[in-house]
């Protein structure tokens, strides 16, 4: 168990529907991470936030927004679902803003339909 | 990024050692060697990591080149739960905190 929570496990939705994916990081964890995990581009950074800040961004989708809370949880919500959004969803987190280890949830697996 | 190679997927058998290999031949002086791999079902989860030096914790040993260009994963005596992804990682000390996954090694070990 790598004390990071991720909620919903599983979500099917239609094409064109909102969803809201939810992290809680390990106890005392200031950064949350998001990835994608599709079949045909693998593991892929999304964005990251410190202490409620957002910190880097990587291949995330305009549909796709995020934010982390003062209680340090973040949600990554999905906009106007498409087919190949149909993916794992994994949040990882980390102490600080070192090169640190990061620790993974569960992920939440989605299917558009 | 620095790039990584890996080979697709490696085989072996349970209660042998097993030697994943990784190259780097880009890798700048300020990289560190970071693994992790994702067992079935799973995210991915942190194995190990190194500079210059061979490391070894209570999971596995990391090998390094001495030109840093090629590293080793070594799992002394392989169980079935080790059967995952591995995933050979290079991480910048003043870059950016995300980790840029490759396709990694695809691990089976067989009874």
């Amino acid at each position: 168990d790598s004390g990071v929570t991720q909620t919903p496990k599983h979500l099917i939705t239609a094409t064109g529907q909102r969803v809201t994916l939810r992290c809680s990081p390990r106890s005392g964890d200031l950064s949350v991470y998001w990835y994608q995990q599709s079949l045909d581009q693998g593991l892929q950074f999304l964005i990251q936030y410190y202490n409620g800040e957002e910190r880097a961004k990587g291949n995330i989708l305009e549909r796709f927004s995020a934010q982390q809370f003062p209680d340090l949880h973040s949600e990554l919500n999905l906009s106007s679902l498409e087919l190949g959004d149909s993916a794992l969803y994994f949040c990882a987190s980390s102490g600080g803003l070192a090169q640190e280890t990061q620790y993974f949830g569960p992920g939440t697996r989605l299917l558009v339909l | 990024d620095a790039k990584t190679t890996q080979p697709n997927s490696m085989e072996s058998n349970e209660e042998e050692p097993v030697h994943l290999p990784c190259n780097h031949s880009t890798i700048s002086g300020t990289d560190y060697i970071h693994w992790y791999r994702q067992l079935p079902s799973q995210g991915p989860e942190y194995v190990i990591h190194g500079l210059t030096s061979n490391v070894n914790n209570r999971m596995a040993s990391l090998a390094i080149a001495e030109d840093r260009k090629s590293s080793t994963l070594i799992l002394h005596r392989a169980t079935l739960r080790d059967a995952a992804v591995y995933y050979c990682i290079l991480r910048d000390l003043q870059g950016a905190q995300k980790l840029v996954f490759g396709q990694g090694t695809r691990l089976t070990i067989n009874p």
